[in-house]
């Protein structure tokens, strides 16, 4: 059974900082990872998506890894921003099954 | 671009009452997944569907039931609701194995 786990569970920073989130899975074989945003009791928002033959993607500000053989993604966000603030979600997607499994968050604080 | 809708958005019930979700997939989207989340939880993985037949089940309670139909959108039931079926809930849809979601459902048992 895929487990996902993610540290820290909460992270504050002042604003500019740049910082990196990580995600780890204990079963490697899977399709593709994708990281999400999560605003408080609202919908998740895809932020990027690494198949599994790629190392890492990026999108604006936002750069995330994959180490697939190891079971490890990184999320890094530089020159971070109050706006940031948010729980961000990694989930892979495992082929048994079909279906992505969520890891347990990070609940990051920007500050001013 | 068209996204993935759910309705309600809201939805307010007494115990032991019945809910109905529903879920709109992006156009040419064939593959449905619901996901349950508690207060402070990760999404859990209820159920999906593709091509309208069940593809897989995960922590659905047997007083929930989901389909797909020929449409593609998704209803997810539930009966004899309890206080800890109090969650938001999401409905996911995928091209190719790229998940998107939709906003949610926030179902309140009171």
């Amino acid at each position: 059974k895929q487990e996902v786990t993610q540290i820290p569970a909460a992270l504050s920073v002042p604003e500019g900082e740049n910082l990196v989130l990580n995600c780890s899975f204990t079963d490697s074989a899977i399709y593709n990872l994708q990281w999400f945003r999560q605003d408080p009791g609202k919908g998740l928002t895809s932020l990027l998506l690494i198949q599994s033959s790629q190392r890492e993607q990026t999108s604006g500000r936002l750069n995330a890894s994959l180490d697939k053989s190891s079971g490890r993604s990184t999320l890094y966000i530089a020159a971070s921003q109050p706006g940031d603030s948010a729980t961000y979600l990694c989930a892979v997607f495992t082929g048994g099954g079909n279906k992505l499994t969520f890891g347990t968050g990070t609940q990051l604080k920007v500050e001013l | 671009a068209a996204g993935v809708i759910q309705s309600p958005r809201h939805l307010i019930k007494e115990k032991r009452e019945t809910a109905t979700l529903k879920c709109y997939p992006i156009p040419r989207h064939d593959t449905v997944y619901w996901y349950q989340q508690g207060p402070g939880q990760d999404p859990q993985f209820l159920i999906s569907f593709y091509e309208k037949m069940q593809s897989d089940k995960g922590s659905i309670p047997d007083r929930f039931s989901a389909q797909q139909f020929s449409d593609y959108h998704s209803e997810l039931n539930m009966s004899s609701l309890e206080l800890g079926d109090s969650a938001l809930y999401f409905c996911a849809t995928m091209t190719g194995t790229e998940a998107f979601f939709g906003q949610g459902t926030r179902l309140t048992v009171v």
